[in-house]
């Protein structure tokens, strides 16, 4: 079956301009996860969604970064007014559910990779 | 809160010998580990979880990890190093609100 896929696959932007990241999660799956994964940074956890719903947005870089998820399904991350330091690869996860005390399987999108210039 | 600390950056094995992928975690409950493999140009993939079942768990291709609570370490383990092995591992913490946690990666090299 499909698995959860991300556009666009890259995006060169100049510094300044606004960016918006696409995720398709699988169907069925009404958890949906972005990270960030930056060269010698190692992954970093950014936000998750329950539905359309984010409960805890402190992940989030700064204010400049806004996510949303619409329909239970595609989710968006919003990079305003990108800054070099933003250059990453973003990755978005879908799950079946978020886990009360075990926690589902998060699969993998391919990424998206972000070049500021 | 909880954090992974992989102890390498960068393991270099010859193919046919073991793989040890050293994780150690901080966590103020119970923790879930993973590990996830990376390989060049493609998605993370999951290769095995605990959750507080058996303490060694067994994945996919031939890894296994133990928890170890006493030594707060779930290393990741290969008694016998493939080529097709060469990729960047995660070792995952994650807590009861699915808040994943990732180490810094370990870069697996196998040499011919």
């Amino acid at each position: 079956g499909a698995g959860v896929s991300q556009s666009p696959s890259n995006k060169v932007t100049e510094k300044g301009k606004d960016v918006e990241l696409r995720c398709d999660p699988i169907s069925g799956h009404t958890a949906l996860y972005w990270y960030r994964q930056s060269l010698g940074q190692g992954l970093e956890f950014l936000i998750y969604f329950q539905g359309n719903s984010a409960p805890d947005k402190s992940g989030l870089p700064s204010d400049r970064f806004s996510a949303e998820r619409t329909g239970g399904s595609v989710s968006t991350l919003t990079i305003q007014r990108t800054q070099q330091e933003d250059s990453a690869v973003y990755l978005c996860a879908s799950s079946l559910a978020v886990g009360v005390e075990v926690p589902y399987e998060q699969y993998f999108g391919p990424g998206t990779r972000l070049t500021v210039t | 809160a909880q954090s992974v600390t992989q102890l390498d950056s960068h393991v270099s094995v010859s193919e046919g010998t073991p793989v040890l992928l050293r994780c150690n975690y901080s966590s103020s409950y119970s923790p879930s580990l993973f590990w996830y493999v990376q390989h060049p140009n493609k998605g993370l993939q999951l290769l095995l979880k605990y959750t507080s079942a058996a303490t060694l768990v067994k994945g996919i291709n031939g890894f296994e990890a133990e928890f170890k609570k006493s030594e707060t370490s779930f290393h990741l383990t290969k008694p016998s190093a493939h080529m097709s092995d060469a990729a960047e591992y995660f070792c995952v913490v994650s807590g009861n609100n699915n808040d994943m946690r990732f180490g810094a990666g370990t870069r697996l090299t196998v040499k011919p």
